[in-house]
């Protein structure tokens, strides 16, 4: 059964810092890896989709990896803002039907 | 991209009613879709993997009776939640993957509140 942990559950840090936020799973054989963001009662939000033959995405200010042999994934967002601010989620596609597993999240905040 | 619209956003209803969630893809064709429910400050659960054309697959624990999921085509999936309590109250999220490059695409979500 794939289990996936983010570390930290919550981050504060300061306008305008870079910041990594990490994801590990316990199964290797995934299809592919996504980050999303979620704001407080709504949706979600996709970020990036890093396929299992992919080491890493950019968009924008973020850049997400990935090394499936370890089992881990890292979100880095560069020069944070305010509007950053919401809970980052990653969620790995593994099994049959491609389920998706997602991880417990972590809380960012940005502050101005 | 690929959206998924996810109707209502926000509902409110009696003990003993019935719901029904909607989940469109607007510009794509989904086979497969998938529900997921959140509790507050937790991260989303899988319920079902809804499949066009056949009976959903429940995940343990989920009560198949209670929550109806009918794929009758390839753009639109429902929840019902039958006979609703309080504890059924929460967050209700569905997502359909893209064909094209097996990401996946989330609705809006749907604030359930059984009063």
């Amino acid at each position: 059964k794939q289990e996936v942990t983010q570390i930290p559950a919550a981050l504060s840090v300061p306008e305008g810092e870079n910041l990594v936020l990490n994801c590990s799973f316990t199964d290797s054989a995934i299809y592919n890896l996504q980050w999303f963001r979620q704001d407080p009662g709504k949706g979600l939000t996709s970020l990036l989709l890093i396929q299992s033959s992919q080491r890493e995405q950019t968009s924008g200010r973020l850049n997400a990896s990935l090394d499936k042999s370890s089992g881990r994934s890292t979100l880095y967002i560069a020069a944070s803002q305010p509007g950053d601010s919401a809970t980052y989620l990653c969620a790995v596609s593994s099994g049959g039907y491609q389920k998706v597993t997602f991880g417990t999240g972590t809380k960012l905040q940005v502050i101005p | 991209g690929a959206v998924v619209s996810q109707h209502p956003s926000r509902v409110i209803c009696k003990s003993g009613t019935s719901v029904k969630i909607e989940c469109r893809s607007l510009d794509f064709q989904a086979t497969t879709m998938f529900w997921y429910r959140q509790f507050p400050k937790q991260s989303l659960m899988l319920m079902a993997t809804s499949n066009e054309g056949s009976k959903a697959t429940y995940e343990q624990g989920v009560e198949k009776d209670k929550f109806l999921i009918n794929h009758a085509s390839l753009t639109l999936s429902t929840l019902t939640v039958t006979s609703a309590h309080p504890e059924d109250s929460s967050f209700y999220i569905c997502s359909a993957r893209d064909t094209e490059n097996y990401g996946y695409t989330f609705g809006s979500g749907t604030r359930l509140t059984v009063v």
